[in-house]
């Protein structure tokens, strides 16, 4: 089955440690992103990528990192100059610049299940 | 600034009523506009959408509605059931390409 599985669902994470969070999709979708969702804050973007090699900072970028050296692949490293790391991060993926043949690129994302990261 | 913009956190509905979700935007450049149903500790999942050539998208019990002069688009469940119990969340994007910018949500209780 196609689909987007993030890794890991649950982690636990000592104040001052990086954690890297996986993404991998088997849609062959060319975009993906990284958003966050606290508590009666709605999803948040951190970063997203349209191709291989190249990513643009979302609205909260400070204290993530990512890297897109595979169409499948981006995962998101959450360093410790991230000041409130303990949230729910989901992975999305969606068709991208090209878009379907003849069609228009309707956006819509597909999101995995989520990772819960919590720092003690 | 909040571009999407759910003013109400929850909604409590009973079975078999008419559910009305609404979400209000502000940038006039946006052109299409999405629904997402969430359930606790699970991804978002795709519900329906409309772009802003319409005013009506009906899939089933669901049927977005959009009003571009108001800058407001609403989804109506009918009827509603306890399966619908969930956070929904509206989404809109400037074009096909841009990511998606989300409203909080609204949390709907189906009550039975």
């Amino acid at each position: 089955d196609g689909g987007i599985t993030q890794s890991p669902k649950y982690l636990f994470r000592k104040e001052g440690q990086n954690v890297t969070l996986s993404c991998e999709q088997n849609l062959n979708h060319d975009a993906m992103y990284w958003y966050r969702q606290d508590p009666g804050q709605g999803l948040r973007l951190i970063y997203y990528s349209q191709i291989v090699n190249d990513f643009q900072k979302g609205d909260i970028a400070e204290g993530y990192s990512v890297s897109r050296e595979k169409k499948e692949s981006f995962p998101l490293t959450v360093t410790s100059a991230q000041k409130n790391p303990t949230a729910f991060y989901l992975c999305a993926s969606s068709i991208g610049l090209k878009g379907l043949a003849g069609g228009r690129v309707t956006g819509e994302l597909f999101f995995g299940e989520g990772s819960r990261l919590t720092v003690l | 600034d909040q571009q999407v913009k759910q003013n109400s956190p929850s909604l409590s509905v009973q079975e078999g009523r008419i559910s009305i979700l609404n979400c209000d935007y502000t940038n006039s450049m946006f052109d299409y506009f999405l629904w997402y149903k969430k359930y606790p500790a699970e991804g978002p999942t795709f519900l329906i959408s409309i772009s802003s050539i319409k005013d009506k998208n009906e899939d089933g019990r669901f049927t977005v509605f959009l009003n571009k002069s108001a800058k407001h688009l609403s989804l109506h469940i009918v009827p509603s059931q306890p399966g619908d119990s969930a956070v929904y969340f509206c989404a809109a994007s400037v074009t096909g390409n841009t990511p998606l910018v989300f409203g909080k949500g609204t949390r709907l209780s189906v009550i039975a």
